[in-house]
């Protein structure tokens, strides 16, 4: 019964592939979010998709293209992975009810190690 | 630039005690604030939050208070319970399209029993 799911939790690769990370909520969230958090444990907003429309695309490289097949799914791609995107990436959700803010729940990480 | 601060990395605190955990902010369009915590491997949990209109929020054994002309707010834990150790962040957020979330960098809250 796991909120927002991530897949994988962890990811080891080399440096120049390209690897995808996978975030899946049951919560019927309209709202979705990719965090990362870096080396000084700073959570930074990357992309977010409101009904799988982009709505937040943050100062990220090119590199990082996000997918939401659907509300409940945003899936992270990224492409010739270099040692600074090592990090823990967090997906999260929430629900957006007029002018009431609904708290974002988040997922459990994926800690991405470039080798 | 940081515009949510948390300038105590680590806090150690008596079972039964209080915890104070403060937080600072530079952004005046900020309009909600929350504080998450989070465990080891796991994701941040919310715990409570407060809109800016309030200057108080309690929720059982938390409450958060928040001074707008400082631009501070302060997370208050009593008493203090050694499941309670886990690093807490502060976030804010202001109106517009996202709601995304502004992170500090967070305190280790250790309780000692």
């Amino acid at each position: 019964d796991t909120a927002v799911s991530q897949t994988p939790k962890y990811l080891v690769t080399q440096m120049g592939n390209d690897k995808s990370i996978k975030c899946e909520q049951n919560l019927g969230h309209d709202t979705m979010y990719w965090y990362k958090q870096d080396s000084k444990k700073f959570l930074k907003i990357m992309f977010s998709y409101n009904n799988k429309e982009l709505i937040i695309n943050e100062t990220v490289p090119n590199r990082f293209s996000p997918k939401s097949p659907d509300k409940a799914h945003l899936n992270l791609h990224i492409n010739s992975l270099e040692l600074g995107d090592s990090a823990v990436y967090f997906c999260a959700s929430s629900q957006r009810t007029g002018g009431l803010y609904q708290p974002q729940h988040f997922g459990d990480g994926t800690r991405l190690s470039i080798l | 630039d940081q515009q949510v601060k948390q300038n105590s990395p680590s806090l150690s605190v008596q079972e039964g005690r209080i915890s104070i955990l403060n937080c600072d902010y530079t952004n005046s369009m900020f309009d909600y604030f929350l504080w998450y915590k989070k465990y080891p491997a796991e994701g941040p949990t919310f715990l409570i939050s407060i809109s800016s209109i309030k200057d108080k929020n309690e929720d059982g054994r938390f409450t958060v208070f928040l001074n707008k002309s400082a631009k501070h707010l302060s997370l208050h834990i009593v008493p203090s319970q050694p499941g309670d150790s886990a690093v807490y962040f502060c976030a804010a957020s202001q109106s517009g399209s996202a709601r995304q979330l502004t992170f500090g960098s967070g305190t280790q809250l250790t309780v000692l029993p």
